[in-house]
Parts: C-alpha cells; sequence; structure tokens
C-alpha cells in the first residue's frame, strides 16, 4: 500500500537556524498538509496546499514557515529562524481530493530546537 | 470554535471486554469525523469515517448529532488493539482537521 514518507526522522537544530523538513505525498494525492504535536499536545493543523498554492492556513502557520513543492514528488516545510517552542513532532498528510477524502498520514519528524 | 474532545486520556479493559472510546464535538454545522489510530511508533492511520460506516478490525462508530458525538466501539477487546487513538473533526469549507488529545487503549491479558 502507498505511504506518506517523512525525511528526516529526527532533526536537531539550533535556535535561530532554518529547517527544512521533508515529504513525499501518495503519487496520485493531489492536497498535502502539514501538521504538528507538541509533545503532550494535540495533533494541530498547520497548513493545506493545493494546485500549487497554500489553500488554509492556521494561525500558527506565521511568516516563520513557508512550504514549497518544489518537484513533481516533494512537499517541504521550511522554518526559517527555528524557536524553542518549534519543537515538536511534524506531520505531513495527503489526500486524493479535499473534502470528505480521508487524509493518509506521514511517520512524522521529530524537530528538537536547542 | 470546533473543537474535539476525548475526555480519557487513558483506558485500560481486559481482553475479552467491551472497549467504548468516547469522542465529543462542538460544531453547528454538518460535521465530518474519523477516528485515526496509531500504534507503538508507528504513523497515524485511518480506522474509520463516520460516511462510510463501516467496521474495520470490529470498531464501529456511529454519529449521533444531537449528543455530538462519536464514541469508538468494540464489543470484545483485543491485545492487538492496545494504541493510541484519535478523534478527529473536519467542518465544513475547510480542509483540516480538528484533533482530540487522544485516548490510550491499554488492553491487558
Amino acid at each position: 500500500e502507498p505511504e506518506v514518507t517523512q525525511t528526516p526522522s529526527h532533526q536537531v537544530t539550533q535556535m535561530g537556524q532554518e529547517v527544512i523538513l521533508r515529504c513525499v505525498p501518495i503519487s496520485n494525492h493531489l492536497y498535502f498538509y502539514w501538521y504538528r504535536q507538541i509533545l503532550g499536545q494535540k495533533v494541530e493543523f498547520l497548513v493545506s496546499f493545493y494546485n500549487n498554492e497554500i489553500s488554509e492556513k492556521s494561525e500558527i502557520f506565521d511568516d516563520q514557515f513557508s512550504v514549497e513543492r518544489p518537484d513533481g514528488s516533494n512537499f517541504t516545510l521550511k522554518i526559517r529562524s527555528t524557536k524553542l517552542e518549534d519543537s515538536a513532532m511534524y506531520f505531513c498528510a495527503s489526500s486524493t481530493g479535499g473534502g470528505n477524502q480521508p487524509q493518509h498520514f506521514g511517520d512524522g519528524t521529530r524537530l528538537s530546537i536547542l | 470554535a470546533q473543537r474535539v474532545t476525548q475526555p480519557e486520556k487513558l483506558l485500560s479493559v481486559f481482553k475479552g471486554a467491551p472497549v467504548e472510546l468516547k469522542c465529543n464535538y462542538s460544531y453547528s454545522g454538518s460535521p465530518e469525523l474519523f477516528w485515526y489510530v496509531q500504534y507503538s511508533r508507528q504513523r497515524l492511520q485511518l480506522l474509520l469515517r463516520h460516511i462510510s460506516r463501516e467496521s474495520i478490525k470490529g470498531f464501529t462508530a456511529d454519529l449521533n448529532k444531537g449528543e455530538t458525538s462519536f464514541h469508538l466501539k468494540k464489543p470484545f477487546a483485543q491485545e492487538e488493539d492496545s494504541a493510541m487513538y484519535y478523534c478527529a473533526l473536519r467542518t465544513s469549507g475547510t480542509y483540516k482537521y480538528i484533533f482530540g488529545t487522544g485516548t490510550r487503549l491499554k488492553v491487558l491479558a
């Protein structure tokens, strides 16, 4: 069964540095998402992306965050200047359509900011 | 504001006992509801969605709009059901899922 894949599984970065988290969505999916889960808290929506543009974003997704689909397969989340509070598990997801099509999640990238 | 509440952080049951994982939501429109399961060190996997009204791995969930609930049930728990269970809500006109805080189910031998 096709899966969403995320790399790296764990990223350790100094505060203030830029970080890029990578995702390869399922190949025939058209909608892409990022969520995050701070340790001990709920999974929170960050952003959705369709047709090469952001379709929806949360208040968490401020100017420090950006997303890109640089080629036909990758979907990336960039954090420009990381803060301690950015430490979390970041999940990528994809779906065939918006609406009631279920989202399929990757294993996540654990981001640790020192 | 839209919200999903899973009141139990941890639920322990013995093998063969019935299980009910509670999920309540707050949303005045027509919700779409999902249950996701996360086995140890694995990804979030879709377990059920209310529109399909199916039974997966013996689990069922019925949307009760009057009580704004979408509880997950299984008549006879198995040890392999031990996992983290998340209820998620999607509201009209959005793509995002709103997750509950999750319930850890432990099935004891």
